[in-house]
């Protein structure tokens, strides 16, 4: 089993500031196969990233990701108000998926 | 329109079954990967269980044996079959999918349907 590694565990930054979580996986993800999603109180998970780098439908460009091998990133440029919520990373490259324990990141 | 709706959740004794339906619309259960993930109270995501199109199936180690999910593809509803359940499987259990069948991650869930174990 991949086992995914997410830092820091809370985040506290201020509208505008610029979020950089990281996502490391105890061996390689094959073919990238990592994705982020956002989670917000008493809602479904929503997608923000797929493959590493590609941003989902509908996801605003400040979402950006990157990353391959064991080390991937989630970079949102500029917090906006909705973007303070929990985080996870998941990779779906194996044949036992998993998921990251999350990073949330709260207002400063 | 894609929409997963899951039903079956309730409260159940330990060592007792449930069966969860995730009714989907918008595309046949048949042509994508289907997967459930579920969430403890207060916990981060745990991936359960992967059905592909092909019929191929995979689960967590903590569910392996006692969990079986499956699909009917005339009633376009996914299942996940729960036996021998514990204390730790309480959680909000969540059906989702991805846009094809080419892994993408998860594009589309449901609401989740609650599953409580207790006695």
């Amino acid at each position: 089993e991949i086992v995914l590694t997410q830092s820091p565990g809370t985040l506290s930054l201020s509208p505008g500031e610029r979020a950089t979580l990281s996502c490391r996986a105890s061996q390689s993800v094959s073919r990238s196969r990592l994705a982020w999603y956002l989670q917000k109180p008493g809602q479904a998970p929503r997608l923000l990233i797929y493959d590493a780098s590609s941003r989902a439908t509908g996801i605003p460009d400040r979402f950006s990701g990157s990353g391959s091998g064991t080390d991937f990133t989630l970079t949102v440029s500029r917090l906006e108000p909705e973007d303070f919520a929990v985080y996870y990373c998941h990779q779906y490259g194996s044949s036992t998926w998993t998921f990251g324990q999350g990073t949330k990141v709260e207002v400063k | 329109e894609v929409q997963l709706v899951e039903t079956g959740g309730g409260l159940i004794q330990p060592g007792g079954s449930l069966r969860l339906s995730c009714a989907v619309s918008g595309f046949t259960v048949s042509n994508k990967y289907m997967t459930w993930v579920r969430q403890a109270p207060g916990k981060g995501l745990e991936w359960v269980s992967l059905l592909y199109s092909g019929g191929s199936t995979y689960y967590a180690d903590s569910v392996k044996g006692r969990f079986t999910i499956s699909r009917d593809i005339s009633k376009n509803t996914l299942y996940l079959q729960m036996n021998s359940l514990r204390a730790e499987d309480t959680a909000l259990y969540y059906c989702a999918t991805g846009p094809s069948d080419t892994l993408t991650g998860l594009h589309y869930w449901g609401q989740g349907t609650l599953v409580a174990v207790s006695s």
